[in-house]
């Protein structure tokens, strides 16, 4: 079975820093781009960040470039997203997802940025 | 950035009811085009890529049409497990956008 886990998530103050990671599962790693989108609260689906299958090419949302860094390891069948200087407006549900057309999903894991 | 409009924001119909949610991009998007329902409380899943292309294990109800600027997407006889909310998105081009969602509700 075809499987994404996201980890990571947490609580952190403004200006501090997560590492999220998402391990796949039942498929190779290393033929597929991979993606961070995220969720505020109440709010729509926002792309993050995206990867090709051999980290060649990396894209940012404008909102996270500059603080936010997405790698692999295809090694390890991991896909990463570190978080810097996060702000309030980074609180949200990030997911992991498979290849250009987003299939599947992992279940997510909760970002809070609060004081 | 390519815009991706959905209309509309939300809608109600009866089960058994057929209903159309309609996205449009800024500008042409080819066929580059995907779609997701969203359960509460769970991560979306994908229906549609390719505009009309059905992922595989997704029942024939849901059927896609578009291409270039104008895309839609067509459920017919609702279930209760349809109602959702549903996103547009393209991957023509970075930044990838999605549409703002549109949320069906049982009447």
């Amino acid at each position: 079975e075809v499987q994404l886990v996201e980890s990571g998530g947490g609580l952190s103050k403004p200006g501090g820093s997560l590492r999220l990671s998402c391990a796949a599962s039942g498929f190779t790693l290393s033929t597929y781009s991979m993606n961070w989108v995220r969720q505020a609260p109440g709010k729509g689906l926002e792309w993050v960040s995206s990867i090709s299958s051999s980290s060649s090419y990396i894209y940012y949302a404008d909102s996270v470039k500059g603080r936010f860094t997405i790698s692999r390891d295809n090694a390890k069948n991991s896909l990463y997203l570190q978080m810097n200087s996060l702000r309030a407006e980074d609180t949200a549900l990030y997911y992991c997802t498979r290849g250009g057309l987003g299939d599947p999903w992992g279940q997510g894991t909760l970002v809070s940025v609060s004081s | 950035d390519i815009q991706m409009t959905q209309s509309p924001s939300s809608l109600s119909a009866s089960v058994g009811d057929r209903v159309t949610i309609t996205c449009r991009a800024s500008q042409g998007i080819s066929n580059y085009l995907a779609w997701f329902q969203q359960k509460p409380g769970k991560a979306p899943k994908s229906l549609i890529y390719a505009a009309s292309s059905l992922q595989s294990g997704v029942p024939s109800k849901f059927s896609g049409s578009g291409s270039g600027t104008d895309f839609t997407l067509t459920i017919s006889n609702l279930q209760p497990e349809d109602f959702a909310t549903y996103y547009c998105q393209q991957y023509n081009s970075y930044p990838r956008t999605f549409g703002q969602g549109t949320k069906l509700e049982i009447k």
